[in-house]
């Protein structure tokens, strides 16, 4: 068990529809990072905060967004799902950024 | 930019056998770290090594053993005397210690350990 906690561990939706993805970051960990993984294109960064604020920004879609609470966790944002929204996404944490990230289980995003 | 080759995109050997997976970076910067994870059927990335680019001493845990090289850029990772449960995806990941703090993945090696 890594410590990082991510709901809800499926997720199946439709076309069109918005969900949110949370994740509980280890105790003490400032950075959350957000990474989806998708059989064509692998594990690809999406964005990181770290305490707060936002960091770092990948590939993430403008119809894609985040945050991070006062108490650390944080949220990602999907709207106006598309079929290759499908994929497996991904939360890490870490107590700064120059150490190793440790990630959750994922949540696994199917949209019909 | 970052780049992680895996070139091997899945090995299937025998129970027992060693076996070892290849990574090959590329980046212009000096300093960075290397990771390896690996992901069981279960589909959690489990954190198994991380190195700096400025030590390069080869590193054993039990029966998992990680070769740097600087010159050549690779970062090879070797299971010895494999198990069933070693069966999985296994990644490798760059990370610079300046600037954006992402992991660029490879695209995985898919390890198969027969009985």
């Amino acid at each position: 068990d890594s410590g990082v906690t991510q709901t809800p561990k499926h997720l199946i939706t439709a076309t069109g529809q918005r969900v949110t993805l949370r994740c509980s970051p280890r105790s003490g960990d400032l950075s959350v990072y957000w990474y989806q993984q998708s059989l064509d294109q692998g594990l690809q960064f999406l964005i990181q905060y770290y305490n707060g604020e936002e960091r770092a920004k990948g590939n993430i879609l403008e119809r894609f967004s985040a945050q991070q609470f006062p108490d650390l966790h944080s949220e990602l944002n999907l709207s106006s799902l598309e079929l290759g929204d499908s994929a497996l996404y991904f939360c890490a944490s870490s107590v700064e950024g120059y150490t190793e990230a440790f990630f959750g289980q994922g949540t696994r995003l199917t949209v019909v | 930019a970052q780049k992680v080759t895996q070139a091997q995109t899945e090995i299937s050997v025998v129970e027992k056998e060693d076996v070892t997976l290849d990574c090959v970076y590329e980046t212009r910067d000096t300093t960075y770290y290397l990771f390896w994870y690996k992901q069981p059927p279960s589909g959690e990335l489990v954190f198994l090594i991380r190195r700096n680019s400025f030590d390069e001493q080869n590193e054993i845990s039990g029966r998992y053993s990680w070769n740097f090289q600087k010159s050549t850029s690779s970062f090879n990772f070797t299971i010895t005397a494999s198990q069933v449960v070693d069966s999985a995806v296994y990644f490798c990941a760059l990370r610079l210690i300046q600037g954006a703090q992402k992991l660029v993945f490879g695209q995985g090696t898919r390890l198969t350990i027969n009985p």
